[in-house]
């Protein structure tokens, strides 16, 4: 089945920790995106990638590292500059006007 | 920049009943809009999607959405709720950079339905 998977659902890390949430797709999308997610305030865009090599930031980067080395995989880490990590974050992939989204990993920094 | 207004945080309507969500949107050309759903602690779901053409836009579980250029607005509807529908709901702006899209989301509204 062709989707996009990320890994932990559950992410715990104590405060000053770097912590790293996988995503992966297999639907062989040029474009991947990150996203947080808090109550209320709906999605803003950390960063996205729209070749492999290649990234921009989004709206809310300050605190946030990527890397796209591989087409399939857009790796996004949590660094302890973010001063409000905890979140649910989710990834999503396209490959022209549609994205689609992953299930999302819920960090709560302890 | 554009942006995307949702103004009901909340809404709760009978089961059977209809069902009218409100998005207004601001965008200097030719807007992408779309409409999402998430279940509690899972990823979204597009439920239907505007690029051109038709202004009444049919999507997955009988939603509909009508594109009005005129009021900026992009309003989700479905004729007869069920109770599976209780779910937050989200509308989004797109911008075509590329080989992507950058989406611009509102804060959602989240619907209840009552038995």
């Amino acid at each position: 089945d062709g989707g996009i998977t990320q890994s932990p659902k559950y992410l715990f890390r104590k405060e000053g920790q770097n912590v790293t949430l996988s995503c992966e797709q297999n639907l062989n999308h040029d474009a991947m995106y990150w996203y947080r997610q808090d109550p209320g305030q709906g999605l803003r865009l950390i960063y996205y990638s729209q070749i492999v090599n290649d990234f921009q930031k989004g709206d809310i980067a300050e605190g946030y590292s990527v890397s796209r080395e591989k087409k399939e995989s857009f790796p996004l880490t949590v660094t302890s500059a973010q001063k409000n990590p905890t979140a649910f974050y989710l990834c999503a992939s396209s490959l022209v006007n549609e994205q689609f989204f992953g299930p999302g990993t819920r960090l709560t920094v302890l | 920049a554009q942006s995307v207004t949702q103004p009901d945080i909340h809404i709760t309507v009978s089961e059977g009943a209809s069902l009218e969500l409100r998005c207004n949107y601001s965008y200097g050309a030719t807007p992408y809009l779309f409409w999402y759903v998430q279940s509690p602690g899972q990823g979204l779901q597009l439920l239907l999607k505007y690029f051109s053409g038709d202004t009444l836009v049919q999507g997955i579980k009988g939603f509909e959405a009508e594109f009005k250029r005129s009021q900026s607005s992009f309003n989700l509807r479905k004729p007869s709720v069920h109770w599976s529908d209780a779910a937050e709901y989200f509308c989004a702006v797109g911008e075509v950079t590329g080989g992507g899209n950058k989406l611009t989301f509102g804060t959602g509204t989240q619907l209840k339905v009552e038995l």
